[in-house]
């Protein structure tokens, strides 16, 4: 069972706030990454990191930012959401090689 | 980088009959392979895994998959689906050897007919 929590599952937003979406886990993986998914579509890379204080941008440019102070913590933050933001954002994590573990995702709607 | 290709965006299948689901990778390097599923509303599941040794790799819910490395294919097959097999799957790799990043195909939607 994979210990990688995010939060919220479900959000509905105005135009111009700033939201944070949640990431941990708990298995001390010091890989993590946030992807965007549309409905049925495919999963886009828009930020990473290979451990703390490390961040990097992804395939898919994004106007959200990500942070790494601690291990098992991963957020992403929009300082203005736009209807152009909704979407489903999942957050995995993985050691070396191995797979990585997903996160439930946070479906993001912006209105 | 090394692309992960899925052949087919959708598959409709009836119940009890066997499926194949089609991913090929663009590179001959050594390479690491997953198939993942995602139910609806819900995020990746990893299915198998191939990281060196037999080329048959058995996975979860009766799934497996052969790594040909002649071919460059990691085809997932499943020789008798169910309904709750119905999902979306998604073949990944690394882009380039030494990468820790993940390369997703774009996903296959099964659909199991009853």
């Amino acid at each position: 069972e994979a210990d990688i929590y995010q939060t919220p599952r479900y959000l509905v937003i105005g135009t111009g706030k700033k939201i944070t979406l949640e990431c941990s886990q708990t298995m001390g993986h010091d890989k993590m990454y946030w992807y965007q998914q549309d409905p049925g579509m495919e999963l886009h890379l828009i930020h990473y990191s290979y451990g703390v204080n490390s961040t990097e941008k992804g395939d898919l440019s994004s106007e959200s930012t990500v942070s790494r102070i601690r291990t098992e913590h991963f957020p992403l933050t929009l300082e203005s959401a736009r209807p152009s933001h909704t979407s489903q954002y999942l957050c995995a994590s993985r050691q070396g090689n191995t797979e990585a573990f997903f996160g439930q995702g946070t479906r993001l709607t912006v209105v | 980088a090394q692309s992960v290709t899925q052949l087919d965006s959708q598959v409709p299948v009836f119940e009890e009959a066997p499926v194949e689901l089609r991913c090929n990778y663009s590179s001959s390097v050594s390479v690491y392979l997953f198939w993942y599923v995602q139910y609806p509303n819900q995020g990746l599941q990893l299915l198998l895994k191939y990281l060196s040794g037999s080329t048959l790799v058995k996975g979860i819910n009766g799934f497996e998959a052969e790594f040909n490395k002649s071919q460059t294919s990691f085809h997932l097959r499943k020789p008798s689906v169910h309904i709750s097999d119905t999902a979306e799957y998604f073949c990944a790799a690394p882009p380039e050897a030494g990468s820790y990043q993940l390369t997703f195909g774009k996903g296959t939607k099964l659909s199991v007919i009853p």
